[in-house]
């Protein structure tokens, strides 16, 4: 299955700035995707990534918050912009060969806005 | 919405076989059943998914109803390891992976 390299694997931001998250795939898949997961809880599906074209987002999330590139098949950054400490949560990017195969993910990004 | 229901938590014995009981009872004729793992402080892991079969690989196995509305995941032999939240998924048009709350499994020695 694909491996997944997520980084930065934490960090701590000011209020009002924006941190840009990296998800490299060590082979080319068809999907992904970006998660957050608050503390003690399940995880909250962001949006998907689209290749070549604008990401799909989940009710409850704008791209304007959350802009998402997919330039090629291995590779997506997700940004979390103008920060609040709301946005202080663990976000994850996941990865799969498409329909029929199973989903790999990054071990997550640990982002405290203080 | 997951379309998935799980019990909220179980317990097992170290050595002994852990059934994880999932009910899917709205799922389309080409959902796949997945399960993920995910262990303190990690990234969830994948188990093993499904169709319509049993499936079987190294870390457990996977029991679907014959009406697919209900499916069990077989880990044979716990392990303190095996500690985690598992969690049961439909994916279905559009192949995302929506989470629910999962099944808190913890395993005593």
């Amino acid at each position: 299955s694909a491996v997944i390299s997520q980084k930065p694997s934490r960090d701590i931001c000011q209020r009002g700035t924006s941190l840009t998250i990296q998800c490299q795939v060590d082979s080319q898949v068809t999907m992904m995707f970006w998660y957050r997961q608050q503390p003690g809880q399940s995880l909250t599906l962001i949006a998907t990534a689209n290749q070549g074209s604008e990401a799909t987002y989940e009710s409850g999330f704008v791209i304007d918050k959350f802009p998402i590139s997919r330039p090629n098949l291995t590779f997506s950054t997700l940004t979390v912009s103008n920060m609040s400490p709301e946005d202080s949560s663990i976000y994850l990017c996941s990865a799969s060969r498409g329909e029929g195969h199973g989903y790999t993910f990054g071990s997550g990004t640990r982002l405290t806005v203080v | 919405d997951a379309k998935t229901t799980q019990p909220n938590s179980m317990e097992s014995n170290e050595e002994e076989p852990v059934h994880l009981p999932c009910n899917h009872s709205t799922i389309s004729g080409t959902d796949y059943i997945h399960w993920y793992r995910q262990l303190p402080s990690q990234g969830p892991e994948y188990v093993i998914h499904g169709l319509t079969s049993n499936v079987n690989n190294r870390m457990a196995s996977l029991a679907i109803a014959e009406d697919r509305k209900s499916s069990t995941l077989i880990l044979h032999r716990a392990t303190l390891r095996d500690a985690a939240v598992y969690y049961c998924i439909r994916v279905g048009y559009g192949n995302k992976l929506v989470f629910g709350a999962g099944t808190i499994l913890r395993v005593k020695s």
